[in-house]
């Protein structure tokens, strides 16, 4: 089936440094990918779709500036959290659509990170 | 946007009990599908469902689509240890679009 890569699956970083999420379609291309924010204990938030060479959707209340979103081809698509704060500290976890095999709408998700900004 | 609500919050069962999760939306839904996350995991599609009136049996999961497209059910015939997680419902319109997710309900299995 379907398989979506995501690296790394935790980080802790300081505070004002970024961070590089990755998000690989390992056997599909995908031509859209999502990236959604997952506190703990809470549903899953959409931050932006990303459309392959083209720039990211983002969602009311996520700033572009400081989630840095680059799919630059099928099968790849990264979330830079740049300047990172304690309160960017989450769960981040992509998924992409595209196969025409899946069964479903094509969702398939990635493992997840877990970053903490201390 | 399309929200979907969903209900309970939270369900402590005893093994063995029965389990039941429910989404609503005020709008009508193209399709509902339904995830599992497990602890510390990342959500693991379970089902979609489609067609109006749906029901569709996986062992012990049950999941259902109303007959209006606005509401579905997971129902969960005697629980195990290992249905311990959060079930999230979600909806997506058409296309490429994100799939919108309800804010889940937390199962706790207790032995």
């Amino acid at each position: 089936g379907a398989v979506v890569s995501q690296h790394p699956s935790r980080v802790i970083c300081k505070s004002g440094t970024s961070v590089k999420i990755e998000c690989r379609s390992l056997d599909f291309q995908a031509t859209t990918m999502f990236w959604y924010r997952q506190f703990p204990k809470q549903s899953l938030m959409l931050m932006a779709t990303s459309n392959e060479g083209s720039k990211a959707t983002y969602e009311q209340g996520v700033e572009k500036d400081k989630f840095l979103i680059n799919h630059a081809s099928l099968t790849l698509s990264t979330l830079t959290v740049t300047s990172a704060h304690p309160e960017d500290s989450s769960f981040y976890i992509c998924s992409a659509s595209g196969d025409y095999r899946l069964p479903t709408s094509g969702y398939t998700f990635g493992s997840g990170t877990r970053l903490t900004v201390v | 946007g399309q929200q979907v609500m969903q209900i309970p919050q939270y369900q402590h069962v005893q093994e063995g009990e029965d389990f039941t999760t429910y989404c609503n939306s005020s709008t009508t839904l193209s399709n509902i599908q339904w995830y599992k996350q497990r602890p510390g995991g990342h959500p693991v599609f379970l089902i979609q469902l489609v067609k109006s009136g749906e029901v569709k049996k996986q062992k012990r999961l049950t999941f259902q689509f109303g007959e209006a497209k606005k509401n579905s059910s997971l129902h969960i015939t005697a629980t195990q240890t290992t249905d311990v997680g959060t079930y999230f419902c979600a909806a997506w319109n058409s296309g490429n679009t994100p799939l919108v997710f309800g804010k889940g309900t937390r199962l706790s299995v207790i032995a």
